[in-house]
């Protein structure tokens, strides 16, 4: 059974740091695209950053770029999602997801998600 | 970057109804068009790629259709559990972008 579980969310003050971790299972993680998708509570889906399987390119929302990293540890298989100069614009629910194809197909499995709240 | 536009944003529906959700892409993405479903408080579930392949373990129930920039989810026989928020999303081209969502209320 495919298994995506978020963690590493909380609350952190603006302009501070803070690194999501998502741990796979139950596929095999090296062989798959992933991306980070996030949702504020009560409004729609924005997507956040691809990596590839091997995690030598990746993508990023303009909004993200230059202050997230995305990253991965195939032998570990869990991927990263380091934020930082947070702004109160960032709280939302982190999803970890699953590409399906290379990119072809997009995505097929999500995680539970995990809170990011970004205030003073 | 791609916009999405969903019609309706809210729909009211009873059970056994059929409904169509539309999505309209600002330019043409070919079959790159994915449909998902979302309940409160849950993550998204995803329901179909490539504009109309289910995935798997979804429900014949679902269909989609569609090619360039118009697109459609029909949900046939509404049943209780299907009353949720969809949500298209184009994956040609970065960054990725969603609809805005389509809320299927009970009537």
């Amino acid at each position: 059974e495919v298994q995506l579980v978020e963690s590493g969310g909380g609350l952190v003050e603006p302009g501070g740091s803070l690194r999501l971790s998502c741990a796979a299972s139950g596929f095999t993680f090296s062989s798959h695209w992933m991306h980070w998708v996030r949702q504020v509570p009560g409004k729609g889906l924005m997507w956040v950053s691809r990596i590839n399987s091997d995690g030598s390119t990746t993508k990023y929302a303009d909004s993200v770029k230059g202050r997230f990293t995305i990253s991965r540890d195939n032998t570990k298989n869990t991927l990263y999602l380091q934020m930082n100069s947070l702004r109160a614009e960032d709280t939302a629910v982190y999803y970890c997801v699953r590409d399906q194809g290379y990119g072809a197909y997009g995505f097929d499995y999500w995680g539970q998600g995990t809170l990011v709240t970004v205030s003073s | 970057d791609i916009q999405m536009t969903q019609s309706p944003s809210s729909l009211s529906a009873s059970v056994g109804d059929r409904v169509t959700i539309t999505c309209r892409a600002t330019q043409g993405i070919s079959n790159y068009l994915a449909w998902f479903q979302q309940k409160p408080g849950k993550a998204p579930k995803s329901l179909i790629y490539a504009a109309s392949s289910l995935q798997s373990g979804v429900p014949s129930k679902f269909s989609g259709s569609g090619s360039g920039t118009d697109f459609t989810l029909t949900i046939s026989s509404l049943q209780p559990e299907d009353f949720a928020t969809y949500y298209c999303q184009q994956y040609t081209a970065y960054p990725y972008t969603f609809g805005q969502g389509t809320k299927l209320e009970i009537k």
